[in-house]
């Protein structure tokens, strides 16, 4: 099936860094959601985005909307140990549909 | 909110072998979604669920695999006739009937190993 493209795959960074990751696709998109994902549990949602140019934040990440609808952006600033993980994007075409449609995922390792 | 919640969290059985899961949502919630994910991929949509109605299915949902929701509360999820192929891990994801603002949560999900 479909999966939508994230940069980059993995990132090793230390503990305090900031971390910038994206997620683009091919067709428009009507609502963004970030989830992190830890081993062997299910995906929790972090941010929900649902206009275009809209810019949210949670604590330390914030999100974007891109003003193409084709793209989303994650960041997360002074990262710490519990960030580590693999951080998925989801995108809703229309109003409607309910299919999410994935990322393929980011895996973030926090560097002692 | 107690969460989205599943059952079994972990399943291994034998090739040719019927399994079923189970999955209880958020209880004011009215859909239900099932997702399968692969080892190193994200998550691709099953089938939904709005109450009872099973509304939406993928072409991954092949004719050995059925989805139920009878009262439109849990759902189970089967598997008949389980190939090597099928090893997965099964999640479950809910969300309440709205038409914007449609944030779905997910449970733990079921791993499911066919030797």
């Amino acid at each position: 099936g479909q999966q939508l493209n994230q940069s980059p795959q993995s990132m090793f960074i230390q503990e305090g860094e900031d971390v910038s990751m994206n997620c683009t696709s091919s067709s428009i998109f009507n609502t963004w959601l970030w989830y992190k994902q830890d081993p062997g549990e299910g995906p929790v949602l972090l941010i929900a985005l649902y206009k275009a140019g809209e810019l949210t934040s949670n604590g330390r990440l914030t999100a974007q909307f891109g003003i193409t609808r084709k793209d989303s952006f994650l960041n997360i600033s002074a990262s710490i140990p519990s960030d580590v993980g693999i951080y998925f994007c989801a995108g809703l075409s229309n109003f409607g549909n309910e299919k999410l449609t994935f990322g393929t995922g980011t895996r973030l390792t926090i560097i002692p | 909110d107690t969460g989205v919640s599943q059952d079994p969290r972990h399943k291994i059985t034998k090739r040719g072998q019927n399994v079923t899961f189970r999955c209880d949502p958020i209880s004011e919630h009215n859909r239900l979604y099932w997702y399968r994910q692969t080892l190193g991929q994200g998550p691709e949509f099953l089938t939904y669920f709005q109450n009872e109605a099973q509304l939406e299915k993928s072409r991954l949902l092949s004719d050995r695999f059925s989805a139920e929701r009878p009262k439109g509360s849990f759902s189970t999820l089967e598997i008949q006739r389980t190939e090597q192929g099928d090893s997965a891990m099964y999640l479950c994801a809910s969300s309440r009937d709205r038409l914007t603002y449609n944030e779905q949560f997910f449970g733990p999900g079921t791993r499911l190993t066919v030797l």
